[in-house]
């Protein structure tokens, strides 16, 4: 089982829309959480974090967690064309002292005009 | 702040020869990431250092990579001899408290 695992899509949504993008990760320590998007050719951009349970909006985008369901998702409202990306989900165990981040192969996003 | 810079964009070698990828991490960040990506394997972490010093290399793919942190503002990473198969963008990240960033990439094509 992967550790960060993340349906690859690719998600077509209409303009306007909310997406939704699901993260699932298998190790209960785990406890920062990011989601960066990554245009074609691009280096992946950090989006959103989170850190406790509950959501967390920033503009159009809202990061929720729950952490006993070992899930987190990201939601973007009034989707634009520009939205159509991969999404990335990350995930750091701390209490390990590994600070590197442990990421998810990404979801596909496509917003139709 | 400039962000993480890398060098070079793009780099085309043909299969042997030695490659060097450069990174400068953010002013003030200790940790520095060196990570590759492909189509077929995704993101996938090669080491990271913290204040200069290597702290987890298991994802160095084999002897033929090395990586060099000689100071907080500098970053290395080789691959010496280049095969076709270490064709993929290369990414150097820096993280400070909690947030990482990403550098640009580093395009590479061993032919």
């Amino acid at each position: 089982q992967k550790e960060v695992e993340q349906n690859s899509g690719p998600l077509s949504v209409p303009e306007g829309a909310i997406a939704s993008l699901n993260c699932t990760y298998s190790d209960r320590v785990s406890q920062s959480f990011f989601w960066y998007r990554q245009y074609s050719g691009k280096s992946p951009e950090l989006i959103m974090s989170i850190y406790s349970n509950g959501d967390k909006e920033d503009g159009r985008f809202t990061a929720q967690l729950n952490k006993a369901s070992q899930y987190v998702s990201l939601l973007i409202r009034d989707s634009q064309p520009s939205d159509s990306a991969t999404y990335l989900c990350a995930v750091e165990q701390k209490d390990t002292g590994r600070r590197a981040l442990t990421f998810g192969s990404g979801t596909r996003l496509q917003v139709q005009p | 702040d400039a962000g993480v810079i890398q060098s070079p964009r793009h780099e085309v070698t043909e299969m042997g020869q030695e490659v060097t990828l450069r990174c400068k991490p953010i002013s003030g960040h200790d940790y520095l990431f060196w990570y590759r990506q492909t189509m077929m394997r995704g993101l996938e972490l090669l080491i990271y250092f913290n204040n200069n010093v290597p702290i987890d290399d298991s994802g160095m793919p084999e002897d033929r990579f090395s990586a060099k942190m000689p100071n907080a503002s500098f970053s290395t990473l080789k691959i010496q001899p280049s095969e076709p198969r270490d064709s993929a963008v290369y990414f150097c990240a820096s993280r400070g408290t909690d947030e990482q960033y990403f550098g640009p990439g580093t395009r590479l094509t061993v032919t």
